[in-house]
């Protein structure tokens, strides 16, 4: 079965500083990966998602992924953090194999220090 | 589109009572997802229907909880008897059927419930 491990419950940044949440899954077939957004009291938003078409991806507010087979990663980054990017991101991993299940990680709750 | 839109956005009941969670998905989506939100578990698959079917329901935590998907365009999920260790967020969402697997699922903005 896949899975997704975010390492990292609380991560905490300055403002101007550089995001960086990880992402590592676990699967036997090409997996479909996303990162998503929650901000409070609202529902999950797609920042980005991964194709096989290309290797690093970009999403919105700023924010990409680069997909790294040999280490299993899907590693989010931002050059540069805002206030307004205080939120919780969620890795998932949509299941081969026809099932169309997402599979997502615990979360990480991003700070932002003025 | 409005989105998947879901209702209501909180419920606060009784223990013992009857819960009902409603939403409708995106138009033309084949997929229909409900989750749950805690702070111990994070998110959880409960089940998932294609086409109106239930397709897995293994993460429906007990008999208590039921889903339904009459149509295309409306879901319920039932929670009877409700218990406190129910309270939680109750997130729906679709997402379309392609050859491509790589399509996003789309949230609501959940329903909040607590159970007192």
């Amino acid at each position: 079965a896949q899975s997704v491990t975010q390492l990292g419950s609380h991560v905490s940044v300055s403002e101007g500083a550089l995001v960086l949440l990880r992402c590592n899954y676990s699967s036997s077939v090409p997996p479909y990966l996303f990162w998503y957004v929650q901000y409070p009291n609202q529902g999950l938003q797609l920042l980005l998602k991964y194709t096989s078409a290309a290797t690093l991806v970009k999403g919105i507010n700023g924010f990409e992924a680069e997909f790294k087979k040999s280490e299993t990663s899907f590693h989010l980054t931002k050059p540069s953090a805002h206030m307004s990017d205080a939120a919780e991101y969620f890795c998932a991993v949509s299941e081969g194999s026809g099932t169309y299940k997402y599979i997502f990680g615990t979360g990480t709750r991003l700070k932002v220090l003025a | 589109d409005a989105g998947v839109i879901q209702s209501p956005r909180h419920e606060v009941t009784e223990m013992g009572q009857e819960v009902t969670l409603r939403c409708k998905p995106i138009s033309g989506h084949d997929y229909l997802f409900w989750y749950r939100q805690t702070m111990m578990r994070g998110l959880e698959l409960l089940i998932y229907f294609n086409n109106n079917v239930p397709i897995d329901d293994s993460g429906m935590p007990e008999d208590r909880f039921s889903a339904k998907m009459p149509n295309a365009s409306f879901s319920t999920l039932k929670i009877q008897p409700s218990e406190p260790r129910d309270s939680a967020v109750y997130f729906c969402a679709s997402r379309t059927q392609h050859r491509d697997m790589n399509t996003e699922a789309f949230f609501g903005q959940g329903t909040r419930l607590t159970v007192v």
